[in-house]
């Protein structure tokens, strides 16, 4: 078991350009999680997604949105980025049903806008 | 509102030093809390949540709702535990985990 994968890895954008970051879950799990990561910060939460529907979301603009997959991987685009949106983007997946808190969580995207 | 405080940026303490990482909440109802740890080109994993009440790694947590903590401790210090230390709080049947900054914890010889 792979565990969570994310990719790309690293990326670089310019300022008013579009990125999308792709993740795959853990084996058997069904929800996926996407946290931004700011340098010298604590992950921060976007959004969490399971049966394909977005079922929360954290205090971030609609630039930022998401997408999962029958196969539960799950997708983060990010519109007209910011210089402030360079961050690690993290992943997390779990189980819904049981509901322990606990996330695993991929390596992250590193994103660097200029 | 929802907040989690890791006050130190770095611990530094010598092997065998008892170690206290310092975590506060601030939370209306009845949270939640958990430790996660990253060590050294690893990625991001639970280390121990307080309902489980365990041990992980000669490392425990008590939930102090008075004071609003929810400290890491560990009596010895071994310099394999030098790792970032995230304390996380979820409020209510939620998936959404609220972390604090961090703090490094390095264990010197």
């Amino acid at each position: 078991d792979a565990g969570v994968t994310q990719s790309p890895t690293h990326l670089i954008k310019t300022r008013g350009q579009q990125v999308t970051l792709r993740c795959s879950p853990k084996s058997g799990h069904d929800t996926v999680s996407w946290y931004q990561q700011a340098l010298g910060q604590g992950p921060q939460f976007i959004f969490q997604y399971y049966e394909e529907e977005e079922r929360q979301r954290g205090n971030f603009p609609d630039r930022f949105s998401g997408h999962q997959f029958p196969n539960y991987s799950s997708e983060l685009n990010v519109n007209a980025l910011l210089l402030g949106d360079s961050a690690l983007y993290l992943c997390a997946s779990s189980f819904m049903t049981e509901n322990t808190g606990e996330l695993f969580f991929g390596e992250g995207s590193r994103l660097t806008v200029l | 509102a929802q907040r989690v405080t890791q006050p130190e940026k770095l611990l530094s303490v010598f092997k065998g030093a008892p170690v206290e990482l310092k975590c506060n909440y601030s939370y209306s109802g009845s949270p939640e809390l958990f430790w996660y740890v990253q060590y050294s080109r690893q990625r991001l994993q639970l280390l121990l949540r307080h309902i489980s009440r365990e041990s992980i790694k000669g490392f425990t947590a008590d939930l102090n709702k008075g004071e609003t903590s929810f400290h890491l401790k560990k009596p010895f210090a071994q310099e394999e535990d030098s790792a970032m230390y995230y304390c996380a709080l979820r409020g209510g049947n939620t998936g959404k985990l609220i972390f604090g900054q961090g703090t490094t914890l390095q264990v010197k010889p």
